[in-house]
Formats: structure tokens, sequence, C-alpha cells
């Protein structure tokens, strides 16, 4: 157990609709990333926040949008689903300190658009 | 981002040492390697973090020629509960954590 919660578990909906991820970091740690995974592209980063401050930028689409609250925990929102949304969308979270490339991971939420 | 090339797969047996080469010709002064393992529908999981020479935790060992343009993760006597992905990312610290890379991975397969 990484410490890191996410939620659902499991998520069915349909094209067009709109969902929201969520995510617990673990105690202490600031920094939120999210990461989609799909079988066809693998492992990839979507955005960072650092303190309720989006830090960093990865391959995530216009559609998708994220931000973390006061209280630390973080939300994905993905609009106008299509198809090819559907994957695995981890978050993980880090202390943001220091040296250590160390993320801790959480069990994930598999999105399934019909 | 500095680049990573990884073997796809690798087999082996139970209670043998498994080496796992990564190739980061590109690698910054600043870049640290960092190894990840992945289990299926889990989240990546550290198993270690290192600069140059020689790192060791409880579950492996990382060596770091001086060049510093590959490395490669050891695995003392797997098991079969070592079969996941292995992923080998070269990490630039910034501010505020850092964003991860992850490429293709090494798949091993350990055996009785």
């Amino acid at each position: 157990d990484s410490g890191v919660t996410q939620t659902p578990k499991h998520l069915i909906t349909a094209t067009g609709q709109r969902v929201t991820l969520r995510c617990s970091p673990r105690s202490g740690d600031l920094s939120v990333y999210w990461y989609q995974q799909s079988l066809d592209q693998g492992l990839q980063f979507l955005i960072q926040y650092y303190n309720g401050e989006e830090r960093a930028k990865g391959n995530i689409l216009e559609r998708f949008s994220a931000q973390q609250f006061p209280d630390l925990h973080s939300e994905l929102n993905l609009s106008s689903l299509e198809l090819g949304d559907s994957a695995l969308y981890f978050c993980a979270s880090s202390t943001g300190q220091g040296r250590t490339n160390e993320q801790f991971f959480g069990p994930g939420t598999r999105l399934t658009v019909l | 981002l500095a680049k990573t090339t990884q073997p796809i797969s690798m087999d082996s047996y139970e209670g043998q040492e498994v080496n796992i080469t990564c190739s980061h010709n590109n690698i910054a002064t600043n870049d640290y390697i960092t190894w990840y393992q992945q289990f299926p529908s889990q989240g990546p999981r550290f198993i270690i973090q290192g600069y140059k020479t020689k790192v060791t935790n409880e579950v492996a060992s990382l060596f770091i020629p001086a060049d510093r343009k590959s490395s490669t993760l050891s695995l003392p006597r797997v098991s079969l509960s070592d079969t996941a992905v292995y992923y080998c990312l070269v990490v630039t610290p910034t501010g505020g954590g850092n964003k991860l890379t992850f490429g293709t991975g090494t798949q091993l397969k350990v055996e009785l």
C-alpha cells in the first residue's frame, strides 16, 4: 500500500460524457502527478501540481483538466470522452523536496468509454 | 529529456541474478538515474536511484560507470514474484518535484 488513494477504482461511461477522477496523496506529500496508461501509448505523464499550483504539463489533452485543492487532494476532469480515452489513470505523489525522484503511485482508476 | 534504451524483454529462472542494462547517452550533468517496477494493473513502484558508481538497497543494486552513459540494474536471486516490467528513467531534478518520462520498459519473466 503506497498511501495514495484513488477513487473510483472502475468507471464505465459513454462517449461524450464527463467524469472526475479523485486522488488523495500520501500524508505530507505536496506534489501530485497524473499519468495515463494505455496499451498503445504506454505510461504517459499528464500533469503535475505542487502545493496547489500547476508545475508541469505533459501530454494532456485540452479536454482534460486538473486541480489540486487546499487539502492537497487532486481531481482530474475528463470531458467529451472518446473511445480512445479508455485507459488506466494513475495518480502519484511525492514530497517535492530534496533529490529523490521517488514517486508513490496509487492503485489507479480504470476508465472504460463505450 | 534524456532518452533511454533498454531490452524489450528478458527471461530468467528462480535463484538467478538478473542484470538489466539501460543506455542513456545524452544524460546531463544534473540528471539522476532511476528505476521503477510495475506489475500488471498496478502503479509503478520505485526501486532505486543513483547518480554515479554503485548504489545498493534491500532489493537491488544499481551500477553506473564513470561516463554515466549507461546503467545496470541488478536483481539478486530473483523469484517468480519479480516477474514485472522494469523501467529505466533519467530524471532532471526540478523545484517541486519531477515529471517522469517512462519508456517502453523491460518485461522480465522469471520461471521455475
